[in-house]
Formats: structure tokens, C-alpha cells, sequence
């Protein structure tokens, strides 16, 4: 299973909006709704911000939105703030019955 | 509140074998499917193996290749990973990770394996 594409990193000014992509195939992200987005901070562990491709969990900023078309999905932040800045990373369920991760985007607010 | 306790890392050779436990609580267990997530010092997450429920069922990542074995025990609210036959490679922080449906929900703070001689 072959890791999803996701740029290496995006930056943004602070209060501008970013999106970031998450490119998988047929066999994952194309197949099903089920792609997920996780914040990192250094040296702290994964946090979902998106699930089943469009949902928030409770407690996360409406500033944060998923969406996808075919094989790609993409996290939209707006209002970009200090505290955003971290690793993302997109996960899809595959039709293997696995999960697959991707590579990770840096977010730099400027 | 939600917690997940890893343990069990350190120091391995080449070749060698280590368990590694999750601690749950605050939730009910027995109810969720459990995952192991590792990440490479410097890299990215690498989803590793997910177990059902009961524990009838588990699945992995081919890179595990029969060396890992999930498993849990609802009466301890326990995960495991058993990590045999271990290679450089390998070295990473393992992560425990919740869950009701097809993301991570909750995630434990990790525990560092480091496979040297």
C-alpha cells in the first residue's frame, strides 16, 4: 500500500485561508468517505481535526474544513492563527481492509 | 477523560523481540477497535495493525510481514504489540489509538522503541 501524496509543506499569514491536498488512488481516498486529517505539534502526539472526510470532532475550530473530489482530498484552514502551525497529515481507509497515511505537510504561518 | 497509557519500549538488538502495552481508561474498551500507529524519528505516521473489539479479528500493515501480534485484554482494558524479530527499520515511537469508526479518535502519548546493537 503505497503512502498517500501530500505537498511538503504550505505556508500562510496569519487570518489568510490555506488549503493542502491529500492525492491517493482508487483504492483508498477514490473509494470511500473516509479520509481523515491529524495535527501534530513537535514532540506531541496526533490530534483529529477532520474525520469521514467533512466531519469535526467536537472541540475543533470551525476554522478547519475537509472536502474531496475523486482521488484527492483537501484540508482548508482560514483564518490562519500562530497556533496552526504544525505537521497535518491525511488517512484514508483502503479497500485492502488497511489504513494508509500520507507523507505529511508542513504548515508555517509567516 | 479519555486516556492511553503506552509502555514497554527501549533498547533492542537487531533480532529481538519487545512487548509493548496501552493502558485505557476512560472510556469503554471492550467496545472500540484498537490501532498501533508508528513514526520514524524525523518521519511520518505509518498506520501498523488494528485489532476488533473482542479481539476476534486483526489485520496489518504488510511491512509487518508476521513479525508483530496484536491482542487485548478487555478484563485489563490492555492493548499489546508484540514485536518480534526486530529490525533497524523499526526503530520508531508506537502509538495506541481509539476508535469507533474508520479514524483515530484518541491517541496515547507513545512509546520509543529503538532497535541497535
Amino acid at each position: 500500500q503505497s503512502a498517500l501524496t501530500q505537498p511538503a509543506s504550505v505556508s500562510g499569514s496569519p487570518g489568510q485561508s490555506i488549503t493542502m491536498s491529500c492525492t491517493g488512488t482508487n483504492s483508498d481516498v477514490g473509494s470511500y468517505n473516509l479520509v481523515s486529517w491529524y495535527q501534530q505539534h513537535p514532540g506531541k502526539a496526533p490530534k483529529v481535526m477532520i474525520y469521514e472526510g467533512t466531519k469535526r470532532p467536537s472541540g475543533v475550530s470551525n476554522r478547519f474544513s475537509g472536502s474531496k473530489s475523486g482521488n484527492t482530498a483537501s484540508l482548508t484552514i482560514s483564518g490562519l492563527q500562530a497556533e496552526d502551525e504544525a505537521d497535518y497529515y491525511c488517512c484514508s481507509y483502503a479497500t485492502s481492509g488497511t489504513w494508509v497515511f500520507g507523507g505529511g505537510t508542513k504548515l508555517t504561518v509567516l | 477523560e479519555v486516556q492511553l497509557v503506552e509502555s514497554g519500549g527501549g533498547l533492542v538488538q537487531p533480532g529481538g523481540s519487545l512487548r509493548l502495552s496501552c493502558a485505557a481508561s476512560g472510556f469503554s474498551f471492550s467496545n472500540y477497535w484498537m490501532h498501533w500507529v508508528r513514526q520514524a524519528p524525523g518521519k511520518g505516521l505509518v498506520w501498523v495493525s488494528r485489532i476488533n473489539s473482542d479481539g476476534s479479528n486483526a489485520i496489518y500493515a504488510d511491512f509487518v510481514k508476521g513479525r508483530f501480534t496484536i491482542s487485548r485484554d478487555n478484563a485489563k482494558n490492555t492493548l499489546y504489540l508484540q514485536l518480534n524479530s526486530l529490525r533497524a527499520e523499526d526503530t520508531a515511537v508506537y502509538y495506541c489509538a481509539n476508535t469507533l469508526s474508520y479514524y483515530f479518535d484518541y491517541w496515547g502519548q507513545g512509546a520509543l522503541v529503538t532497535v541497535s546493537s
